[in-house]
């Protein structure tokens, strides 16, 4: 079965500062991955999705994520914090092909310092 | 894209009662999936509604529990039955961008505390 594993539940940057948020899926077949952000108090929403094209994904709000393969990651990186990203993020994995069915992994929840 | 509206958008509720809550999409579409949100964790699929069929359950949730109506296109309920307080979660529903990719489209969610 598709898992995604988020590592760290918690991230703290500083404004300004380089955002890494990890995830790695658990797949022998490259699946379509996903970040989506959930903003307090709000749905989530997609940041950026990975459909077996670019290796690197670039996103909204000035977020990217390249698919390794031969590391089975999905990290989510912004070269410079803002204090707007502060939020929670999802990593997820379609459970398949041709579904719209995700997988989500734990979350990790950003913030960010001025 | 599609924007989906969800009724209520937060109660609170007795032991042993159940509520249903409401999700409105502004656009018609095949499949809308219900997700719960427990505090502090992902989220977790329920169901997946289908119009015209009986949704299809999750390993560990049960119709009797979560029932859902799909009677159109557009709007689904979901119903939490006989809540216990470790129903409290954020419910939530979401539809597929239509293209069997995984993009989905979520609406705010629900947040239900049972006391």
């Amino acid at each position: 079965a598709q898992s995604v594993t988020q590592l760290g539940s918690h991230v703290s940057v500083s404004e300004g500062a380089l955002v890494l948020l990890r995830c790695n899926y658990s797949s022998s077949v490259p699946p379509y991955l996903f970040w989506y952000v959930q903003y307090p108090n709000q749905g989530l929403q997609l940041l950026l999705k990975y459909t077996s094209a670019a290796t690197l994904v670039k996103g909204i709000n000035g977020f990217e994520a390249e698919f390794k393969k031969s590391e089975t990651s999905f990290h989510l990186t912004k070269p410079s914090a803002h204090m707007s990203d502060a939020a929670e993020y999802f990593c997820a994995v379609t459970e398949g092909k041709n579904t719209d069915k995700l997988i989500f992994g734990t979350g990790t929840r950003l913030q960010v310092f001025p | 894209s599609a924007v989906i509206s969800q009724k209520p958008s937060r109660d609170i509720c007795q032991r042993g009662t159940s509520l249903t809550i409401q999700c409105q999409v502004d656009s018609q579409v095949t499949m809308m999936f219900w997700y719960r949100q427990q505090p502090g964790q992902s989220l977790t699929l329920i169901a997946t509604a289908n119009q015209g069929s009986e949704a299809t359950y999750e390993s560990g949730f049960v119709i009797d529990k979560f029932p859902i109506s799909r009677p159109n296109l557009t709007f689904s309920t979901l119903t939490v039955s006989n809540m216990s307080p470790e129903d409290s979660s954020i419910y939530l529903c979401s539809v597929g961008g239509g293209w069997g990719t995984g993009e989905l489209f979520f609406g705010e969610g629900s947040r239900l505390t049972v006391l």
